[in-house]
């Protein structure tokens, strides 16, 4: 299975900073990774896909980048409706594997 | 506006039998490329795949997980099912249904998601 390894586990930041999470997969995986937001008691919700590709609907401020085994998901300008937990899923081959997740508390 | 919904029972015994439905709503699970997965999420082990199905009933299931693991579908109704069997306080977790198309392989939308306990 290829691994995701995630960091931070959690931080904080202040509204109108900008923060960056990291994955780095065990494996290149090109740049097949997708970043998701999970607000607590809801489903994960896809940000990015394809490392950099902005779903639909998602505010500009969040941003991906990276390729073969770095990854990573910055959000500039923060604002108070970040304040969730980041996921990032590997979706080169399955088992598709996601990173243990960051809390971000804003 | 595709919408899934997970139903089933929220509550198992140990050694039995965990079964979920998930509905799908505003679109059709015949569609040509759309796949149907679960995934599960517990605190001890995160977010975990658990796998998926094609229409024609063609399933890919998680290796960790694959003696144990059977999906089904059923067009008619427009769902697809999990059933998990010889459950252990381990597979406590809540549990999604979730869509992704062909190769790309990124899940969206998901369902609300179901709680399911594995008590006696």
């Amino acid at each position: 299975d290829i691994q995701m390894t995630q960091s931070p586990s959690s931080l904080s930041a202040s509204v109108g900073d900008s923060v960056t999470i990291t994955c780095r997969a065990s494996q290149s995986i090109r740049n097949s990774i997708s970043w998701y937001q999970q607000k607590p008691g809801k489903a994960p919700n896809l940000l990015i896909y394809t490392a950099s590709t902005l779903q639909s609907g998602v505010p500009s401020r969040f941003s991906g980048s990276g390729s073969g085994t770095d990854f990573s998901l910055t959000i500039s300008s923060l604002q108070p409706e970040d304040s969730a937990s980041y996921f990032c899923q590997q979706t080169y081959i399955t088992p598709y594997i996601f990173g243990q997740g960051t809390k971000l508390e804003i | 506006q595709l919408q899934l919904q997970e139903s089933g029972p929220g509550l198992v015994k140990p050694s039995e039998t965990l079964s979920l439905t998930c509905t799908v709503s505003g679109d059709s699970i015949s569609n040509d490329n759309h796949y149907w997965d679960w995934i599960r999420q517990s605190p001890g082990k995160g977010l975990e795949w658990i796998g998926n199905i094609y229409y024609t009933g063609i399933t890919k299931y998680n290796p960790s997980l694959n003696s144990r693991v059977t999906m089904s579908v059923d067009t008619s109704k427009n769902q697809f099912s999990l059933r998990l069997t010889s459950v252990t306080a381990a597979d406590t977790a809540v549990y999604y249904c979730a869509k992704h198309i062909g190769r790309l392989n990124w899940f969206d939308p998901w369902g609300r998601g179901i709680l399911v306990t594995v008590s006696s």
